[in-house]
C-alpha cells in the first residue's frame, strides 16, 4: 500500500494553462505539505497545512492555490502556468509538524513548454 | 536563504568504503534529521536526532549532532551500491516548518 501517492506523476503543459496535481495519504497523519524541488535538486517548502488548516504558506506566487478538502488530501492548483514552474513538485506528510519524519510521495514531475 | 548547508556536494567512492557527509546550519534547532533520495524518487526518512542528542545510530548510519558549533554530521559505514543516493539533511528552527540542506550526491562504485 503506497502512503503517499500523488497524481500524475508526469505532466507537460503549455505556457498559460492551468493543471491540478493530486496528494494522498494513508497514514492518518495531520500535516500534509508541498515541496519544489528545481533541476539543482534544491528543495523548498510551499504549503503546510495541519488538519485541513494552513499553516506554512512561503512566498509562493499567488498562482500556487492549495486545496485540502480533508486531513488526508492536499492538492495543488496552478493557475497560468510559466517555464519557471518546471520542477519536481512533492507532497509529503508527517504526524505533527516539524517535529516529526515526513513521508513523501513519489513526486510529480512538471514541464511547461 | 538556506537554514542548511551540505558538503560535500558530492562524494564517490568504492564499495566498502566508509562516506560521511556534513550539514551545517545556521540558527537554533528543535531537530535535525537526515533524509536519502534516490534518483526520481521521493526522499525517504533517515534518521532524527533531538538537540539534546550528540549521537544517534541506525544500523550502518551513525549521525553527531554538535550544537555549539551548528553541524551535523552524517556517517554511513561499509558503503554499497544501492547506498547511490543524494542525501539531505532537515532542520526545523520554526515549528512545523522543516528546511533542507542542499543535498550530498554520493555515489559508491562497485
Amino acid at each position: 500500500d503506497t502512503a503517499v501517492s500523488q497524481t500524475p506523476k508526469y505532466l507537460v503543459t503549455q505556457m498559460g494553462n492551468d493543471k491540478s496535481i493530486k496528494c494522498e495519504q494513508n497514514l492518518g497523519h495531520d500535516t500534509m505539505y508541498w515541496y519544489k524541488q528545481d533541476s539543482k535538486k534544491f528543495l523548498k517548502i510551499m504549503f503546510s497545512y495541519n488538519n485541513k488548516e494552513l499553516i506554512i504558506n512561503e512566498t509562493v506566487p499567488n498562482r500556487f492555490s492549495p486545496k485540502s478538502p480533508d486531513k488526508a488530501h492536499l492538492n495543488l492548483h496552478i493557475n497560468s502556468l510559466e517555464l519557471g514552474d518546471s520542477a519536481v513538485y512533492f507532497c509529503a506528510s508527517s504526524r505533527r509538524g516539524g517535529q516529526d519524519e515526513q513521508y513523501f510521495g513519489p513526486g510529480t514531475r512538471l514541464t511547461v513548454t | 536563504s538556506q537554514q542548511g548547508e551540505e558538503d560535500p556536494q558530492a562524494l564517490s567512492i568504492q564499495e566498502g568504503e566508509n562516506a560521511t557527509m556534513n550539514c551545517s546550519y545556521k540558527t537554533s534547532i528543535n531537530n535535525l534529521q537526515w533524509y536519502r533520495q534516490n534518483s526520481g524518487r521521493g526522499l525517504v526518512h533517515l534518521i532524527l536526532i533531538r538537540s539534546n542528542e550528540r549521537e544517534k545510530h541506525s544500523g550502518r548510519l551513525r549521525v553527531t549532532l554538535d550544537t555549539s558549533k551548528k553541524s551535523s554530521s552524517l556517517l554511513i559505514t561499509a558503503s554499497r551500491a544501492a547506498d547511490t543516493a543524494s542525501y539531505f539533511c532537515a532542520t526545523d528552527a520554526i515549528a512545523g516548518k522543516s528546511t533542507f540542506g542542499d543535498g550530498t550526491t554520493l555515489t559508491v562504485k562497485p
